[in-house]
């Protein structure tokens, strides 16, 4: 158990539909990352947030959107769905604002299928 | 543009011996940092070695070591006395400093008793 908790584990929905997944970091850290794995496209990185604010953003479509609470929880918007958004989606907590220095530790994932 | 190539999708192992994934990369920086995550049939990520491109001596963390050669932009990964529990799937990602990961494919390592 790395520390790190997804909600919900299963998502189903359909296509145009808009959903959020929830991440809480492990206890300290204060770094989350998002990422999206799927079949076609692999691993991607979409976002980062360090303490509050936007710290790096990768492959991350318009119609997606995150933030990161006071309390440093993240929830990760996915709107306008498409049968392509269907995917495994990770969460990561670190300590601080880097991955070169700090171990990222990821949550079990949100699976979330499009139909 | 930065990519991570793993060309090799699956690879084998004796239970005892050791193998050795490789990895490719691309990057116009100097500055960047080179990861090897595993994730078991579990689908947990976890970090198995991190590798600073400032540094030249190889990371090694027990029965885990890399070779990074940064002027071939190779990034190796060599697991020595193989054990079950080593079977899942490796990537390959490089980070620069300030941007984003980029992931390669994966390997997929069998794990030969």
């Amino acid at each position: 158990d790395s520390g790190v908790t997804q909600t919900p584990k299963h998502l189903i929905t359909a296509t145009g539909q808009r959903v959020t997944l929830r991440c809480s970091p492990r206890s300290g850290d204060l770094s989350v990352y998002w990422y999206q794995q799927s079949l076609d496209q692999g691993l991607q990185f979409l976002i980062q947030y360090y303490n509050g604010e936007e710290r790096a953003k990768g492959n991350i479509l318009e119609r997606f959107s995150a933030q990161q609470f006071p309390d440093l929880h993240s929830e990760l918007n996915l709107s306008s769905l498409e049968l392509g958004d269907s995917a495994l989606y990770f969460c990561a907590s670190s300590l601080g604002g880097g991955p070169s220095t700090d171990t990222q530790y990821f949550g079990p994932g949100t699976r979330l299928t499009v139909l | 543009a930065q990519t991570v190539t793993q060309s090799q999708p699956e690879m084998s192992v004796q239970e005892a011996e050791t193998v050795t994934l490789s990895c490719t990369y691309d990057t116009s920086e100097s500055d960047y940092y080179l990861f090897w995550y595993k994730q078991p049939p579990s689908r947990q990520m976890i970090l198995v070695i991190r590798q600073e491109a400032y540094k030249q001596q190889n990371a090694t963390e027990n029965r885990f070591s890399v070779n990074f050669q940064k002027a071939a932009k190779s990034f190796s990964l060599k697991i020595s006395d193989s054990q079950l529990g080593d079977a899942a799937m490796y990537f390959c990602a490089l980070y620069r400093f300030g941007n984003q990961f980029y992931f390669g494919t994966g390997t997929s390592l069998t794990v030969i008793p």
